[in-house]
């Protein structure tokens, strides 16, 4: 079984430039997650979908970050302009439903830099 | 909301030594408590999930524990191997209804 697979894996961006990030999640899974990870800190949620709607959504910067997932499936997380706090990496995380008792499954992240 | 610890940030330990990982959480009326692996450049890797009607779950030389009462976790690695060397990392559904991570414990096994 494929596991969550995002892209590009690395991205090096000028500050000021557009960026997006995709997320294809394990086949069948319902809710998918966007959680962004600062240099030695654990994962911190951006955004969590069930099918196509965003349930939770209170953690987006959403002067600056947007997000879709178009058919309950893929997703892209759009920055723009980025600045330079955003260099971080950016998860993707995949769950059959949502819920406490539903492993969260991640996707290998894109780190991003922003110069 | 949920806050999430863990001590220490850092552990070296010589090959095949056991060793105990500790996580602290805020809020006691955790769902449950999922611990995760992440080696360097990589996605995180779920290890265990213990729900909160469980004490506790166990997979191979891991062995984790979650006592609500307390706000505490802790994972046991049996007999540690160099291939354990990682960071690891716990979080817990709360009240929130999200998964909240701590900052990790960045493991060295040395040979």
């Amino acid at each position: 079984e494929a596991g969550v697979v995002q892209s590009p894996r690395y991205k090096i961006i000028e500050k000021k430039q557009p960026v997006a990030f995709w997320c294809n999640p394990i086949s069948g899974h319902n809710t998918l997650y966007w959680y962004l990870q600062n240099l030695g800190q654990g994962p911190e949620l951006l955004i969590r979908y069930e099918n196509e709607e965003a349930v939770d959504d209170s953690q987006l910067p959403k002067d600056r970050f947007s997000a879709e997932r178009l058919k309950g499936v893929d997703s892209t997380l759009k920055i723009q302009p980025a600045e330079l706090g955003d260099s971080a990496v950016y998860l993707c995380a995949s769950s059959l439903y949502p819920g406490a008792d539903y492993e969260q499954y991640f996707g290998p992240g894109t780190r991003l830099t922003v110069t | 909301k949920q806050e999430v610890t863990q001590i220490p940030a850092a552990l070296s330990v010589p090959e095949g030594e056991n060793l105990v990982l500790n996580c602290s959480f805020t809020d006691s009326a955790i769902y449950n408590l999922q611990w995760f692996r992440q080696d360097p450049g990589k996605g995180l890797t779920s290890l265990l999930l213990i729900q909160s009607s469980q004490r506790e779950q166990t997979s191979g030389r891991l062995n984790a524990s979650l006592d609500k009462s307390s706000g505490r976790s802790t994972l046991y690695i049996a007999a540690s191997q160099p291939g354990d060397s990682a960071t690891y990392l716990c979080a817990g559904i709360g009240s929130a209804r999200q998964l909240t991570f701590g900052s990790g414990t960045q493991l060295t096994v040395l040979p």
